[in-house]
């Protein structure tokens, strides 16, 4: 079974701090994406990679950055986090160029930023 | 632009009785469409998805889903409901082929009455 985790499921912090969210998948997966989901707007995509040290923005990628230095790992990072990034934070995984594009989706950071 | 559109924000049925959810799409080639389904404070778990062929696909838990190109629609339906089949279902389009993104659905919220 394909398997993403995620550093932490909740996560408590203040305006101002820098934050890493972490995602790991275990599949070999080239894609690797980061979700943000509010009630009401879905999910919406922040940034996704696919490949080691490569990076697109995605529709809201204000205020986030990302890191991906090895294939199994995708960072998600809030430079200087405020009160609008409070959120549930979801990251997925797919292959790419095998014809199967599914997503598969670790089981989410609800972030709080005070 | 390619979008998904959910037209229903809370469906409630009561257990047993059947289920069909709604998903329409704007897409100009053919798409691959995608079911999940979100449990509360769980990540996107894959229901069923289509790609090309049979346009009745079956997916996991009892669940199925019609492609129907002349509506632009991939509804999911469920014969009988189940109480714990109470969650958010998400309906997603792969969009723009070579970049593995996905469109979201804004999502169904489904409450089961015992």
């Amino acid at each position: 079974d394909v398997k993403v985790t995620q550093s932490s499921r909740y996560l408590v912090k203040r305006t101002g701090e820098k934050v890493f969210l972490e995602c790991v998948q275990d599949m070999d997966h080239e894609n690797m994406f980061w979700y943000r989901q509010d009630p009401g707007l879905g999910l919406r995509l922040i940034y996704f990679s696919y490949d080691v040290k490569m990076k697109e923005k995605g529709d809201i990628p204000e205020g986030y950055s990302v890191s991906r230095e090895k294939k199994e790992r995708f960072s998600l990072i809030l430079e200087s986090a405020s009160t609008n990034q409070t959120s549930m934070y979801l990251c997925a995984s797919s292959h790419r160029g095998t014809g199967d594009e599914t997503q598969y989706f670790g089981p989410g950071t609800r972030l709080l930023v005070l | 632009a390619q979008s998904v559109t959910q037209p229903d924000i809370h469906i409630t049925v009561s257990e047993g009785a059947s289920l069909e959810l709604r998903c329409n799409y704007s897409y100009g080639a053919t798409p691959y469409l995608f079911w999940y389904v979100q449990s509360p404070g769980q990540g996107l778990q894959l229901l069923l998805k289509y790609f090309s062929g049979d346009t009745l696909v079956q997916g996991i838990k009892g669940f199925e889903a019609e492609f129907k190109r002349s509506q632009s629609s991939f509804n999911l339906r469920k014969p009988s409901v189940h109480w714990s089949d109470a969650a958010e279902y998400f309906c997603a389009v792969g969009a723009d082929s070579g970049t593995y993104k996905y469109i979201f659905g804004t999502g169904t919220r489904l409450k089961v009455l015992a």
